[in-house]
């Protein structure tokens, strides 16, 4: 069975520093990949997914994510946060199934 | 337009009882799913509606559970005897497909507490 790990519960960073939000799964044939935010007291919102093609993932936001096959992983960046990307994001993966597996989330936190 | 509504935003119930929760998904969506936000854990997926039917329960965690979606558009997730560790956050998803590669649109949830 598919699983994803997000390696990071809580990243603290300041404004207008890089972040990267790394999530790893496990190893499957063909898999669609996935990043979600959830705000406070609101649902979860698609930042960006891979499905095939070119690696690098560009979403909403100014995030983008890159696919990488070999090392199974799908790792979430932003050159530049803002106090409003406080949130906490999600990375899922399918295996073509329309189930969706989570992982446990990372709490970012921007202060300035 | 519209995105997926629930109702109610929460519910508090007590040990025993039994408690529906509502999702509305946004129209024209043939693919609606259900999953379980538990404190500090991702959604946790229990089942997928593909028009009317459960194209796949495999995430139900026991016959306590059960959902339908008579009409292929509203669904109703039912809980029997509910149970403490049954507290979470429910989550309603729809689609326009349902494949694998479909982007699920979420709802803003039902927080359900069982004293």
């Amino acid at each position: 069975a598919q699983s994803v790990t997000q390696l990071d519960s809580q990243v603290p960073v300041f404004e207008e520093a890089p972040v990267e939000l790394r999530c790893n799964y496990s190893s499957s044939v063909s898999v669609y990949l996935f990043w979600y935010v959830q705000y406070p007291n609101q649902g979860l919102q698609l930042l960006l997914k891979y499905l095939s093609g070119s690696t690098l993932v560009k979403g909403i936001n100014g995030f983008e994510a890159e696919f990488n096959k070999s090392q199974t992983s799908f790792h979430l960046r932003k050159p530049s946060v803002h106090i409003s990307d406080t949130a906490e994001y999600f990375c899922a993966v399918s295996d073509g199934r329309a189930a969706l597996i989570f992982g446990k989330g990372t709490t970012l936190s921007v202060s300035s | 337009g519209a995105g997926v509504s629930q109702t109610p935003s929460n519910k508090v119930t007590e040990k025993g009882k039994y408690v529906e929760l509502r999702c509305d998904p946004i129209s024209g969506h043939t693919a609606l799913y259900w999953y379980r936000q538990s404190l500090g854990q991702g959604p946790e997926f229990l089942i997928y509606f593909q028009g009317t039917g459960a194209a796949d329960d495999s995430g139900l965690p026991n016959d306590r559970f059960f959902a339908v979606r008579p009409e292929g558009s509203v669904s109703t997730l039912k809980i029997q005897r509910t149970e403490r560790g049954d507290s979470a956050v429910y989550l309603c998803a729809s689609s326009e497909g349902g494949g694998g590669a479909d982007t699920q649109y979420f709802g803003p949830g039902t927080r359900l507490t069982v004293l």
